[in-house]
C-alpha cells in the first residue's frame, strides 16, 4: 500500500542540540513538503520540493534544513537556531510540481510530535 | 492573492443531525478546493476535491460540498452526524503557486 512514513512519531530535543525528522514516500511523487502544525494556527509551510536535489524555503523555513537526494526521501532537520520548536510536524507530497498539476491534493503523513527537554 | 477563512473554530452538533462546516475563500485565479479530516496525532486525510468539473462534491464517509462561485464558499456537509466525526477539519485552496490552508474547525458530536 503507497503512502508517506514519518518517523519517530515523538522527538525530544535537548538545548542546543538539532535533531532530523523523516519521511519517505512510496507513491512516486514528484513534489514534497514540510509543514509544522501549532494549535489554532493551521498549517505553515516550512520548506517545499518540486524535483530531486532541488528545494525552496517556505513561509517559516529560519531554523530549518531540508535536503532531497532522493525521489522517496525528504528529511527535515530542526536547528538549534529554531527557539520555538515545540510543534506537529506533518509531510506531505504530490503529484507535481505545484505550478504544473495544481487540482491535485497532497497526501500526508501521520506526523511528527517535537517536544523540547 | 490567495486566502481561506473557515468561519467557525469549533462546531458542535447531536448524533444523527446535521453537520455544516463554513468555509469562504479568495483567490486571482479559478482556484482547486479541498477538505480534509485530521483525527488527533493524526495527519491529514483527504475528503473531497472540487477541481471546476461538478459544483456538488460527494466525499468519503457521507461528506459532501458545494462549490458556490458567486458566494465563494466552500461549505461542507454531512445528513447525519456519527460519532466517529468528531475531529477537526480544513478547508485548502490550492492556486497556481501556492497551497493555503485554513485554521480549522473543531467538530464536536454529542452522544
Amino acid at each position: 500500500d503507497g503512502g508517506i512514513t514519518q518517523s519517530p512519531k515523538y522527538l525530544f530535543r535537548k538545548e542546543g542540540q538539532n535533531v532530523t525528522l523523516s519521511c519517505e514516500q512510496n507513491l512516486n511523487h514528484d513534489a514534497m513538503y514540510w509543514y509544522r502544525q501549532d494549535p489554532g494556527q493551521g498549517l505553515r509551510l516550512i520548506y517545499y520540493s518540486q524535483i530531486v536535489n532541488d528545494f525552496q524555503k517556505g513561509d517559516i523555513a529560519e531554523g530549518y534544513s531540508v535536503s532531497r537526494e532522493k525521489k522517496e526521501s525528504f528529511p527535515l532537520t530542526v536547528t538549534s537556531a529554531q527557539k520555538n520548536p515545540t510543534a506537529f510536524y506533518l509531510c506531505a507530497s504530490s503529484i507535481g510540481p505545484t505550478g504544473t498539476v495544481y487540482n491535485q491534493p497532497q497526501h500526508f503523513g501521520d506526523g511528527t510530535r517535537l517536544s523540547i527537554l | 492573492a490567495q486566502s481561506v477563512t473557515q468561519l467557525d473554530s469549533h462546531v458542535s452538533v447531536s448524533e444523527g443531525t446535521p453537520v455544516l462546516l463554513r468555509c469562504n475563500y479568495s483567490s486571482s485565479y479559478s482556484p482547486s478546493l479541498f477538505w480534509y479530516v485530521q483525527h488527533p496525532n493524526k495527519g491529514l486525510q483527504l475528503l473531497l476535491k472540487y477541481t471546476s468539473a461538478a459544483t456538488l462534491v460527494k466525499g468519503i464517509n457521507g461528506f459532501e460540498a458545494e462549490f458556490k462561485k458567486s458566494e465563494t464558499s466552500f461549505h461542507l456537509t454531512k445528513p447525519s452526524a456519527h460519532m466517529s466525526d468528531a475531529a477537526e477539519y480544513f478547508c485548502v485552496v490550492r492556486g497556481y503557486q501556492k497551497v493555503t490552508f485554513g485554521t480549522g474547525t473543531k467538530l464536536q458530536v454529542i452522544p
